[in-house]
């Protein structure tokens, strides 16, 4: 069955600490983004990749990073600089520009 | 991506009664798609509409794309306990930069 997989499903820190949160895709799609979602605030767009070794700044970037090596994987990094880093992450595709997004089951990160 | 207003931002209704939900955008959007977000889950994609005027159906549901494509609708007939979730509206735009409304939450009284 082809899908998204994130990982972990629950994520706990400390707050100052680093924390990358995987996403893979066998579904061959060439874009991925990363939204985040918090109570009341819908889905906000972190960062997104048209195309391998390629991505740009979405809405809310500041604080993360992400990397695009492979077509299948597009990590994304939560750093100390990212002042309220407690939210649902979600990772999803798409096989082109405009074209339905296929989300995985989402990382819940908890900083304390 | 093009800004949409969601609205109304929480639904609460009866099972049987209708509900409808609407997404609306100051400028003409290229397409509008929605999704289903139960509660606990990740969204769904449920349809896209990319004509003036387009009037789609999937059972109970009905999406409407206005004749401007500014504004667009879901609108559910006869709410089941399964309707219950967060419906989302998603602009299309260029350049892989999609924005989604902050979502209508539907709670349904069995």
């Amino acid at each position: 069955d082809g899908g998204i997989t994130q990982s972990p499903k629950y994520l706990f820190r400390k707050e100052g600490q680093n924390v990358t949160l995987s996403c893979e895709q066998n579904l061959n799609h060439d874009a991925m983004y990363w939204y985040r979602q918090d109570p009341g605030q819908g889905l906000r767009l972190i960062y997104y990749s048209q195309i391998v070794n390629d991505f740009q700044k979405g809405d809310i970037a500041e604080g993360y990073s992400v990397s695009r090596e492979k077509k299948e994987s597009f990590p994304l990094t939560v750093t100390s600089a990212q002042k309220n880093p407690t939210a649902f992450y979600l990772c999803a595709s798409s096989i082109r520009d405009n074209s339905p997004l296929h989300f995985g089951n989402g990382t819940r990160l908890t900083v304390t | 991506g093009q800004q949409v207003m969601q609205i109304p931002q929480y639904q609460h209704v009866q099972e049987g009664e209708d509900f409808t939900t609407y997404c609306n955008s100051s400028t003409t959007l290229s397409n509008i798609q929605w999704y289903k977000q139960r509660p606990g889950g990740h969204p769904v994609f449920l349809i896209q509409l990319v004509k003036s005027g387009e009037v789609k159906k999937q059972k109970r549901l009905t999406f409407q794309f206005g004749e401007a494509k500014k504004n667009s609708s879901l609108h559910i007939t006869a709410t089941q306990t399964t309707d219950v979730g967060t419906y989302f509206c998603n602009s299309g735009g260029s350049n892989y930069k999609l924005t989604f409304g902050k979502g209508t939450l539907l709670t349904v009284n069995p």
